[in-house]
């Protein structure tokens, strides 16, 4: 079956980048899916970072907008998630998914990163 | 950006009951609506897709329904494993939005 495993440092320095990758086995990253990264501060609710095709297509939110870079290594079958300027109310679980039909069916179990010097 | 609103915040039940959970959004979104469950320390599972369409392997104990700006969830008859988090998401634009979650408790 289809999983998604999102690694990368889980400390971060203020004013620093949060880089973060996502390796998904048991398909491959071409297919009609858009991979998603999702975040959840701690004791709060999910927020939409942005989302990535296999052509390198992207969309991002808004409010994150500046400071975001997605990027796919399809030869790696994994796609990544870059943050700069990161502040402490960037410290979140933050977690990969697949969308299909819309929604996100298959989400890794996501990884904690706390900004702080 | 569309605003997602569900009600209640946090809600006590106990095993057996029918609880309903729901959710506004501030422009119509068709059916683009998924609704998603969380346990402490886990990612989120999807319960419902497309508004009304049971994800495979999730109990049929589980309804969507609405669509335009109004849906709810139901769940028929709790059982101990449902109290946890429950979230809906828009999936009409991006950003894609996410309601604040709604707390099953048990009562």
């Amino acid at each position: 079956q289809v999983q998604l495993q999102e690694s990368g440092p889980g400390l971060v320095k203020p004013s620093g980048t949060l880089s973060l990758t996502c390796a998904v086995s048991g398909a491959s990253i071409i297919t009609s899916n858009w991979w998603i990264w999702v975040r959840q501060p701690p004791g709060k609710g999910l927020e939409w970072i942005g989302e990535i095709y296999h052509s390198g297509s992207t969309n991002y939110n808004p409010s994150l907008k500046s400071r975001v870079t997605m990027s796919v290594d399809k030869s790696k079958n994994q796609f990544s998630l870059k943050l700069t300027s990161v502040t402490v109310a960037d410290t979140a679980v933050y977690y990969c998914a697949r969308q299909e039909v819309g929604a996100f069916d298959i989400w890794g179990q996501g990884t904690m990163v706390t900004v702080f010097s | 950006d569309i605003q997602m609103t569900q009600s209640p915040s946090s809600l006590s039940a106990s095993v057996g009951d029918r609880v309903t959970i729901t959710c506004r959004a501030s422009q119509s979104i068709s059916s683009y609506l998924d609704w998603y469950q969380q346990k402490p320390g886990k990612a989120p599972k999807l319960l419902i897709y497309a508004a009304s369409s049971l994800q495979s392997g999730v109990p049929s104990r589980f309804t969507g329904s609405g669509s335009g700006t109004d849906f709810t969830l139901t769940i028929s008859s709790l059982q101990p494993e449902d109290f946890a988090t429950y979230y809906c998401q828009q999936s009409y634009s991006t950003p894609y939005t996410f309601g604040q979650g709604t707390k099953l408790e048990i009562k």
